[in-house]
């Protein structure tokens, strides 16, 4: 089945800087890439995703990459702010697979 | 528009006691799943039914059992709890397509002793 590999498990930014969270994954079928945010005490909600047709999708300080052939892709933040901290679950999941598979998630912290 | 609700929110229960988490959604949705999720360990999928009258195991299902209700309705159930299944379960929900979003509940923190 599909495996999911996600980097790192803690980042720490100041207010302003930028975050890369890294995932692979393992399936060449996999073609949906979603990134989901979960503030405490609440359930996982989607913040951005990609499809295996596109590299790249912005949408205001959020942006992922996709690179398929390395297996990989990444959520960028950039210009972070205090209400960013959050844990971040990347997931994949391939057409009529049913279910996705997610990564352990990244604590990310942004220190005022 | 209340999404995906669970019920109930926290829940003590002693080993061997048996309960049931309820889980509703009102988007109309065909697929819907049950995770746990540990510190450290990300989200892990229990079972899942990918639309009305069928259900199918995750990753970790010893211990549960399902019951997919109607389409609105997806069950958990503990026949005999254990410490080990102390957790934060989440329900979720999804579209026809597997590109579609899933949109999770608020979640239930479950304790075992």
């Amino acid at each position: 089945g599909e495996n999911v590999e996600q980097h790192p498990s803690t980042l720490s930014v100041q207010e302003g800087d930028s975050a890369v969270i890294k995932c692979t994954y393992s399936d060449s079928a996999s073609n949906y890439f979603p990134w989901y945010k979960q503030e405490l005490g609440k359930g996982p909600q989607l913040i951005i995703d990609i499809r295996s047709n596109v590299g790249e999708k912005k949408d205001q300080r959020i942006a992922v990459t996709l690179n398929k052939t390395a297996k990989h892709f990444s959520l960028h933040i950039t210009e972070t702010q205090p209400e960013d901290s959050a844990v971040y679950f990347c997931a994949a999941s391939f057409t009529n697979a049913g279910k996705s598979t997610f990564g352990d998630g990244t604590t990310l912290t942004v220190k005022p | 528009n209340a999404g995906v609700t669970q019920t109930p929110k926290f829940q003590v229960l002693k080993t061997g006691q048996s309960m049931t988490l309820q889980c509703a959604q009102d988007m109309n949705h065909n697929s819907m799943y049950w995770y746990r999720q540990d510190p450290g360990m990300g989200l892990r999928l229990i079972y899942y039914s990918a639309s009305e009258g069928t259900t199918d195991k995750g990753e970790v299902p010893n211990g549960y059992n399902v019951s997919r209700l109607n389409k609105r309705e997806f069950s958990l159930r503990l026949e005999s709890a254990a410490p080990s299944q102390t957790s934060v379960y989440f329900c979720a929900s999804r579209g026809a397509q597997s590109t579609d979003t899933q949109y999770f509940g608020p979640g239930t923190r479950l304790t075992v002793l």
